[in-house]
């Protein structure tokens, strides 16, 4: 059964910075692209990064580009989300999910339960 | 950048009618790019459909999902009030990036 855990969220003051991480079993890891998705409350989903299983391939929301760092440790089967210089508008809750990269598109096909960032002075 | 917009906004429908969505898309899509996700009050989003038109792994046959080009739709018969929540497309490749529409809300009253 496959299971994605995600921690680190918080509050936090406008401008500080957090890492949120995403604890990952059941899955061979290090043959999925992960990404992150979040979600503002009462809002709907907004795709914010994105990393192949190589770590050679990485892209960004433009709303986060240059803020957010998403990174691995296929060893510990776990993703990373560094978000630095954060706004009011970064405050939802975040999901890790796992991609399954097809020869012919891909789809997100495991989510965790979320963590809540809450970007407020 | 392509824009996914899904309506109705909201769906209101007793159990055992049936669930029509639709989400267009502002340009062409390859339909294997296209997905489906169900998010129910409190729960993270799940998975679907897949491709335009295939039930991910434990998914009812009640839901069937068609569309090409630019219009797909999510189709779910016989509503149950488990099938309460929130429904969202989402295409995967150009940019390339990952796109959601803004999602149409399932009420089973």
């Amino acid at each position: 059964q496959v299971r994605l855990v995600e921690s680190g969220g918080g509050l936090v003051k406008p401008g500080g910075s957090l890492r949120l991480s995403c604890g990952a079993s059941g899955l061979t890891f290090n043959k999925y692209y992960m990404s992150w998705i979040r979600q503002a409350p009462g809002k709907g989903l907004e795709w914010v990064a994105f990393m192949s299983e190589t770590g050679r391939t990485i892209y960004y929301a433009d709303s986060v580009k240059g803020r957010f760092t998403i990174s691995r440790d296929d060893a510990d089967s776990s993703l990373f989300l560094d978000m630095n210089s954060l706004r009011a508008e970064d405050t939802a809750l975040y999901y890790c999910a796992s991609f399954f990269q097809g020869l012919d598109g891909g789809h997100l096909d495991y989510w965790g339960q979320g963590t809540l960032v809450s970007v407020s002075s | 950048e392509i824009v996914l917009t899904q309506t109705p906004g909201t769906l209101s429908l007793s159990p055992g009618e049936t669930a029509t969505l639709s989400c267009r898309a502002s340009q062409n899509i390859r339909s294997s790019y296209l997905n489906w996700y169900q998010q129910r009050p409190g729960q993270a989003p799940r998975l679907i459909i897949i491709g335009a038109s295939n039930r991910a792994t434990g998914i009812p046959d009640r839901f069937s999902g068609r569309g090409s080009g630019t219009d797909f739709t999510l189709t779910i018969s016989k509503v149950e009030p488990e099938d309460s929540g929130v429904y969202y497309c989402q295409q995967y490749g150009f940019s390339p990036s990952i796109i959601f529409g803004q999602g149409t809300r399932l009420e089973i009253k």
